[in-house]
């Protein structure tokens, strides 16, 4: 089975602290991606990965920053977190396949900024 | 991308089969129509995609109408476990390299 992990399910961090999210995934896949999840917002892409240190900005990347150096392991960093990063984070992954869309997703970071 | 429409929530009896509609009025000719679920508390899981033709696997059929302007999942024999929100995403593998954008979706819950 597919396996993507993320570092913790529940974070509580302060105001301007530098928060580091973690995912990590077993099967290869060359893509990988951050979501956060927000209640009437839906999921929204924050960044995604094609490849070691490739990076691509999503619809929301205002804020965040990520990192790639190796090709199972994908990490998003909030340089300064604030009130309005209180969110679900979600990681996925997928083969590049030219036909398929399929993406795995991890068991989601709920984190609150106070 | 399609927009797609679903209804906002369903209900369905243990063991009986769901079906979810979808509406993608607007698809393209090259836009497949995939789904996922996300029961509460998880992430997203991927359950099935088509294209124009009928598709069946391990959890779920897809039926795609001959216009292509709509589909069905089918939960053949609903569980408890079958709650979920579930979500209809059209895809143009021309677009974005894989974004999926999550509406709504409708929320199913599967009663005893």
């Amino acid at each position: 089975d597919v396996k993507v992990t993320q570092s913790s399910r529940y974070l509580v961090k302060r105001t301007g602290e530098k928060v580091f999210l973690e995912c990590v995934q077993d099967m290869d896949h060359e893509n990988m991606f951050w979501y956060r999840q927000d209640p009437g917002l839906g999921l929204r892409l924050i960044y995604f990965s094609y490849d070691v240190k490739m990076k691509e900005k999503g619809d929301i990347p205002e804020g965040y920053s990520v990192s790639r150096e190796k090709k199972e392991r994908f990490s998003l960093i909030l340089e300064s977190a604030s009130t309005n990063q209180t969110s679900m984070y979600l990681c996925a992954s997928s083969p590049r396949r030219p036909t398929s869309y399929e993406q795995y997703f991890g068991p989601g970071t709920r984190l609150t900024v106070t | 991308d399609a927009k797609t429409t679903q209804p906002t929530s369903m209900d369905c009896a243990e063991g009986r089969a769901a079906n979810l509609p979808c509406n993608h009025s607007t698809i393209s000719g090259n836009e497949y129509v995939y789904w996922y679920r996300q029961i509460h508390s998880q992430g997203p899981q991927y359950i099935i995609h088509g294209l124009k033709n009928n598709e069946t696997n391990e959890m779920a059929s897809l039926i795609i109408t001959e216009d292509r302007k709509s589909s069905t999942l089918i939960l053949p024999h609903a569980t408890l476990r079958d709650t979920a929100v579930y979500y209809c995403i059209g895809v143009n593998y021309g677009g974005s390299q894989g974004n999926l954008i999550f509406g709504k979706g409708t929320k199913l819950s599967v009663k005893p």
